[in-house]
């Protein structure tokens, strides 16, 4: 089935540094990709749709500024948090639409310090 | 703006006995929903999904009914088990586009 490999699965960065989290899709084109954020006990909550060669569409309330979305080409999103704070700690989980429906990565946990 | 919610945000079950989580949703439009499973610290795995020319779907263990006269889902789990223990969360989306999560219910089995 399709797969979609969210990498790095935890990463600890000081405040002010941006991070970089990657989802790659492994047997398939993800022509579309989502990328959720998650606070703890919370649901995931939709940052911004993705299309392979154009800009991202945000969600209201997120700042385009601070997370980065490039998918610059169909086996390939990332999302950058830059001048991360404290609280962008969070769970980070990317989805890719598919044939059959929606597949989603293992998710980042991102601890900001 | 819309959502999709859950009337009880936690569950508790006995070993062997069923399950039924149920979500309320709001936009009319959607037409397709689907049940997943979040373990902690882990992304969410499909459970089932239905699309809204259908008011019930079963899988293993699992059935989803959909009654859009009153946008309600419900997930029913047959004979839970320890390793159903998990959030559930529903979604809806219009097909293809992007999904909306309710805001999830903890199921824990007792022993």
């Amino acid at each position: 089935g399709a797969v979609v490999s969210q990498h790095p699965s935890w990463v600890i960065c000081k405040s002010g540094t941006s991070v970089k989290i990657e989802c790659r899709s492994l047997d398939f084109q993800a022509t579309t990709m989502f990328w959720y954020r998650q606070f703890p006990k919370q649901s995931l909550m939709l940052m911004a749709t993705s299309n392979e060669g154009s800009k991202a569409t945000y969600e209201q309330g997120v700042e385009k500024d601070k997370f980065l979305i490039n998918h610059a080409s169909l086996t390939l999103s990332t999302l950058t948090v830059t001048s991360a704070h404290p609280e962008d700690s969070s769970f980070y989980i990317c989805s890719a639409q598919t044939a059959y429906g929606y597949t989603f990565g293992s998710g980042t946990r991102l601890t900001v310090v | 703006g819309e959502s999709v919610g859950l009337h009880l945000p936690t569950l508790s079950v006995q070993e062997g006995d069923n399950s039924i989580i149920n979500c309320a949703y709001s936009n009319s439009a959607s037409d397709y929903f689907i049940w997943y499973k979040q373990e902690s610290g882990k992304g969410p795995q499909f459970i089932i999904d239905i699309r809204s020319n259908m008011d019930k779907r079963q899988g293993q263990r699992v059935t989803v009914l959909l009654n859009k006269t009153v946008k309600h889902l419900s997930l029913q789990i047959a004979a839970t088990q320890p390793g159903d223990s998990a959030v559930y969360f529903c979604a809806e989306a219009r097909v293809a586009q992007k999904l909306v999560f309710g805001q999830g219910t903890r199921l824990t089995i007792n022993p």
